[in-house]
């Protein structure tokens, strides 16, 4: 059974920390995703990463990094927590090698900061 | 990039047939997803079209696709409350291996 783990279910942290959140996937995929889920916003993606220390910007990226060590995991850094990034936080892989590449979900991170 | 566009709600009676409608910009998408989120769950892969095709049929789900006009409807036939969920639409962009999402449709099934 395939599967993508976030660290996580709910964090509660204050303004100004530093988070990390945490992705594992088991699946050898090479892309790995960041996306936000926000109400009426839908997902909307972060960072993406293709291969290990490789990253891209997605289309928010502003206020967070990634780190990519090692092919299994994918973090996400909220360098100084914000209360604007309280939200949903859902980390996604595929395989860069299939034509059809169906992303695989972990279940969410729901952050809230105070 | 590509914009997304889904209406936010949908109400259906249990055993009626519900209808859910994506508009994309990006011409060059060859893999249109629909993706299925019950609540408090992440994202499930629900069915999916490769853009050379016009409709695809999976049991009570039947997807049409209209390259001309960027259009991409998911039906549910025989809706039940189980199919109660958040569904998003996907494209995948020509470009490689990014997906954009959708702001997702919110599917209410009611008795």
């Amino acid at each position: 059974d395939v599967k993508v783990t976030q660290s996580s279910r709910y964090l509660v942290k204050r303004t100004g920390e530093k988070v990390f959140l945490e992705c594992v996937q088991d699946m050898d995929h090479e892309n790995m995703f960041w996306y936000r889920q926000d109400p009426g916003l839908g997902l909307r993606l972060i960072y993406f990463s293709y291969d290990v220390k490789m990253k891209e910007k997605g289309d928010i990226p502003e206020g967070y990094s990634v780190s990519r060590e090692k092919k299994e995991r994918f973090s996400l850094i909220l360098e100084s927590a914000s209360t604007n990034q309280t939200s949903m936080y859902l980390c996604a892989s595929s395989s860069r090698a299939r034509l059809n590449t169906e992303a695989f979900f972990g279940q969410g991170t729901r952050l809230t900061v105070v | 990039g590509e914009d997304v566009e889904q209406s936010l709600f949908l109400s259906v009676r249990e055993g009626d047939s519900s209808v859910i409608n994506c508009t994309y910009t990006d011409s060059s998408s060859t893999y249109l997803y629909w993706y299925k989120q019950e609540p408090g769950a992440g994202l499930q892969l629900l069915t999916y079209i490769f853009s050379n095709m016009d409709m695809k049929q999976d049991q009570r789900l039947t997807v049409l696709l209209n390259k001309k006009d960027k259009h991409l409807s998911l039906r549910i036939a025989d809706t039940q409350t189980g199919d109660s969920a958040i569904y998003f639409c996907a494209p995948r962009g020509g470009g490689g291996n990014k997906l954009t999402f959708g702001t997702g449709t919110q599917l209410k099934v009611e008795l």
